[in-house]
């Protein structure tokens, strides 16, 4: 089935961890982003990349580094994890710019 | 003021009726406007896209845009209690590919 595999699909990570967070899409969908979604607050865009090779800075980009080797993947990194990151974190993807974005099943992180 | 604002509700509406969820932003330039519906626990799904001035209509669901006004808005006729969830609004604003999220509305529908 056609669409967006976020991987792993719940963490619990010690402060100062590195971890990334997979997200893989099979749509050949030129843009993907990454949210992060926490009560109160909304989704909010922490990075995006509108084509493979490139990226770009969201809302809420410190902490977090994202790559764009190829059109179908687009890890997040979180190099040295600090509690505020603790949320559920979304990957999305859109066929071009201003398109429809579709969203991924989500991975709810925790930051201890 | 914040860039997309909506009412968090809870609004609750019995089931048939009218739900009216309205949505404003505040950059003049946005070009395309989305709203997704938000289970519980669950990811933000695309209900309606819309990009120009005036009604569409898919289903249920119509969203009207009025750029003048810098609001968007969605109606959900017959509503059910399968429609219970959070309705967010999106505004892909005129500076690159980067949506703005509202905060979401509550819809409750009760039978």
């Amino acid at each position: 089935i056609a669409g967006i595999t976020q991987a792993p699909t719940s963490q619990i990570l010690a402060a100062g961890r590195r971890m990334t967070l997979r997200c893989t899409q099979d749509m050949r969908h030129n843009a993907m982003y990454w949210y992060r979604q926490d009560l109160g607050l909304g989704l909010r865009l922490i990075h995006y990349s509108n084509t493979a090779g490139t990226t770009g800075k969201g809302e809420v980009p410190d902490g977090y580094s994202v790559s764009r080797a190829n059109t179908d993947d687009f890890p997040l990194t979180l190099a040295s994890a600090v509690p505020s990151q603790t949320s559920v974190y979304f990957c999305a993807s859109s066929i071009g710019v201003n398109q429809p974005q579709h969203f991924g099943d989500g991975t709810r992180l925790s930051i201890l | 003021q914040k860039e997309v604002e909506q009412n968090s509700g809870p609004l609750s509406v019995p089931e048939g009726a009218i739900a009216s969820l309205n949505c404003t932003y505040s950059d003049r330039g946005s070009q395309s406007f989305f709203w997704y519906r938000q289970y519980s626990g669950k990811s933000p799904e695309l209900i309606m896209s819309i990009y120009s001035n005036g009604d569409k209509e898919d289903g249920r669901f119509t969203a009207q845009l009025n750029k003048a006004s810098q609001y968007v808005s969605l109606l959900i006729r017959d509503s059910q209690p399968s429609d219970s969830a959070t309705y967010l609004c999106a505004v892909n604003r005129n500076a690159g590919n980067m949506l703005t999220f509202g905060g979401g509305t509550r819809l409750m529908v009760k039978p």
